[in-house]
């Protein structure tokens, strides 16, 4: 299995900034990836974070509104920028150890941007 | 395209009883499916993971099968207790397309002391 810490918890922001969200696991995996969960709905995938490369964007996804960072095996970063109120959501940090094997989630960032 | 189906929606029951969570989804190539309990606000706490040549997994009091060819799995709750309530969320990995993971909308359980 893998342990997951993910921050902020929650925050409140100003509509036109910017936040950072950060995923770390306490051993290294090989599939990170950054889903979002708007209230009241399911969870959709944003993008696959490949480490040393670019992320890998879902279609609706692109990387000037959400861009992804993942410098090492056990560390991503999601921005999401430019906010606006329709950014309100909770956004969750994935990763599996191994390709296709069991995902395991961290606990959210509830995001209210006003 | 996959679509992944829950029902119902949400269900409230009586602490003690046994109750029945349905899935189904619309393309049977698929790698495996989980289940996840999600409490509100929350992230997602995996489940159960039946991979595709499973007919079903087991923990504690839980257990869930897979029928792949009719496209169908249900988690099965037995003695349900008040800490049981939460959503849970059914999530279907394809084996095409990039393996993407398609989830559910989920059931809001319910159980009442």
């Amino acid at each position: 299995s893998a342990v997951i810490s993910q921050k902020p918890s929650r925050d409140i922001c100003q509509r036109g900034t910017s936040l950072t969200i950060q995923c770390q696991v306490d051993s290294q995996v090989t599939m990170m990836f950054w889903y979002r969960q708007q209230p009241g709905q399911s969870l959709t995938l944003i993008a696959t974070a490949n480490q040393g490369s670019e992320a890998t964007y879902e279609s609706g996804f692109v990387i000037d509104k959400f861009p992804i960072s993942r410098p090492n095996l056990t560390f991503s970063t999601l921005t999401v920028s430019n906010m606006s109120p329709e950014d309100s959501s909770i956004y969750l940090c994935s990763v599996e150890v191994s390709k296709n094997t069991e995902a395991f989630f961290g606990q959210g960032t509830r995001l209210t941007v006003v | 395209k996959q679509e992944v189906t829950q029902i119902p929606a949400a269900l409230s029951v009586p602490e003690g009883e046994n109750l029945v969570l349905n899935c189904s989804f619309t393309d049977s190539a698929i790698y495996n499916l989980q289940w996840f309990r999600q409490d509100p606000g929350k992230g997602l706490t995996s489940l159960l993971l039946i991979q595709s040549s499973q007919r079903e997994q087991t923990s504690g009091r839980l257990n869930a099968s897979l029928d792949k060819s009719s496209g169908r799995s249900t988690l099965y709750i037995a003695a349900s207790q008040p800490g049981d309530s939460a959503t849970y969320l059914c999530a279907v990995r394809r084996n095409t397309g990039g393996f993407k993971t398609i989830f559910g909308a989920g059931t809001r359980l319910f159980v009442k002391a």
